[in-house]
């Protein structure tokens, strides 16, 4: 079956621009997590959802970035006022419930220049 | 502060033999522990995992091992193939669903 998408894959962009990021989960699963990945680092997790709600976005770095899942299912990571700083490998991943192994998706590498 | 360490960057063994990679945790809450193998442009991919009331559970050529009381866990890969070569990331949590990773070991296995 089809695995977790993410579109775009590569996004260039410039500082101060708004950006937003899709995922699309794997058919079925409920929760829905977004990591971020930076340069010969691993993965660090930004936010979580069960369903439509945010159960645990304390990875979010600032009030700049903003998720939302309003259907349960497709999730999209926005980003205001970009920065240099922001420049990663955004990582969505999805598992059945929450609490089960998380697949991952390919990843949106963001570049703000 | 890095609750989850690979502090080997990369590795290189010959095809065949086995390879050994390393992971250390600071958090003695954690309870879930996988490893992930990411290849070049792609996401990571989930490989095998263990919960904290085992020490050690085996996947065909994949084995990891914990020991919790020097908080370490290892991935053990017999044998070795140059298709796994890649990025090996350890990864920890609390209740399952927030994932501490580690900084990867790049492992190439040699023809």
């Amino acid at each position: 079956g089809a695995g977790v998408s993410q579109t775009p894959s590569n996004k260039v962009t410039e500082k101060g621009k708004y950006v937003e990021l899709r995922c699309d989960p794997i058919s079925g699963h409920t929760a829905l997590y977004w990591y971020r990945q930076s340069l010969g680092q691993g993965p660090e997790f930004l936010i979580y959802f069960q369903g439509t709600g945010a159960a645990d976005d304390s990875g979010l770095p600032n009030d700049r970035f903003f998720a939302v899942r309003p259907e349960g299912s497709v999730s999209t990571l926005k980003i205001q006022r970009t920065e240099r700083g922001d420049s990663a490998v955004y990582l969505c991943a999805s598992s059945l419930n929450g609490g089960e192994t998380q697949y991952f998706g390919p990843g949106t590498r963001l570049l703000v220049l | 502060d890095q609750q989850v360490k690979q502090n080997s960057p990369s590795l290189s063994v010959q095809e065949g033999r086995i390879s050994i990679l390393n992971c250390d945790y600071t958090n003695s809450m954690f309870d879930y522990f996988l490893w992930y193998k990411k290849y070049p442009a792609e996401g990571p991919t989930f490989l095998i995992s263990i919960s904290s009331i085992k020490d050690k559970n085996e996947d065909g050529r994949f084995t990891v091992f914990l020991n919790k009381s020097a908080k370490h866990l290892s991935l053990h890969i017999v044998p070795s193939q140059p298709g796994d070569s890649a990025v090996y990331f350890c990864a920890a949590s609390v209740g399952t669903y927030k994932y501490i990773f580690g900084t990867g070991t790049r492992l190439k296995v040699l023809a």
